[in-house]
């Protein structure tokens, strides 16, 4: 069974342009949610999308937003890019709501803000 | 306000030795705490998990250690080896999707041979 896969791996954007990042769960899973980690802060959580739902949604800006499609794969978008959205944002899937199921982690995607 | 804090940030063990990483949480609501294991360049990657209906749960060198009424848990690596040497995070959440994870700091763990 394929695991978790994040699109693209590694990104350079300049400040205020905006991003889009693109995670695929391992078939069959409902969930998705979405991290960010940083060396200072460890990893934060963002927001679950369950059935194509926000279920859950962390202590971030708006500018961070998500939407998840009817085959479960999800998309993250950041929009006016800052310095500090320079992370490695994660993305897990797990058959269930993600309180209390095990997550499966993807590589995360790199983003590098200049 | 980081609900469960995790100890040390680093630590550092000889082959063989027992690597021992602890964390603490408020949140009396918390039914599922699970471990993670995160490689350079990976994402993490559960390694055990444990409800407070026990009081410990071995898999193979790891083991869970829980206290309900301190509000602490605890992973234990026994026989530690140099593959064990990655970041680890505890977790804590609630099952039925009103709460959501909440991880730990992390730990870095070498273990030299």
């Amino acid at each position: 069974k394929a695991g978790v896969t994040q699109t693209p791996r590694y990104l350079i954007k300049t400040r205020g342009q905006q991003v889009t990042l693109s995670c695929s769960p391992i078939s069959g899973h409902r969930s998705v949610s979405w991290y960010q980690q940083t060396p200072g802060q460890g990893l934060q959580f963002l927001f679950e999308y369950f059935s194509e739902t926000q279920r859950n949604k962390g202590n971030f800006p708006g500018r961070f937003s998500g939407r998840q499609f009817s085959n479960s794969r999800s998309e993250m978008n950041v929009s006016t890019l800052e310095l500090g959205d320079s992370a490695l944002y994660l993305c897990a899937s797990s058959l269930e709501l993600a309180g209390g199921d095990e997550q499966f982690f993807g590589p995360g995607t790199r983003l590098t803000v200049l | 306000q980081q609900q469960v804090k995790q100890s040390p940030q680093s630590l550092i063990v000889q082959k063989g030795g027992i690597s021992i990483i602890n964390c603490a949480y408020e949140n009396t609501a918390f039914d599922y705490f699970p471990w993670y294991q995160q490689f350079p360049g990976k994402g993490p990657a559960l390694l055990i998990a444990i409800r407070p209906d026990v009081s410990e749960k071995k898999e193979g060198r790891f083991t869970i250690s829980f206290n309900k009424s301190a509000k602490q848990f605890s992973l234990h690596i026994m026989d530690s080896q140099p593959g064990d040497s990655a970041t680890y995070f505890c977790a804590a959440s609630r099952t039925g999707g009103s709460y959501i994870p909440t991880f730990g700091r992390g730990t870095s763990l070498i273990v030299h041979p």
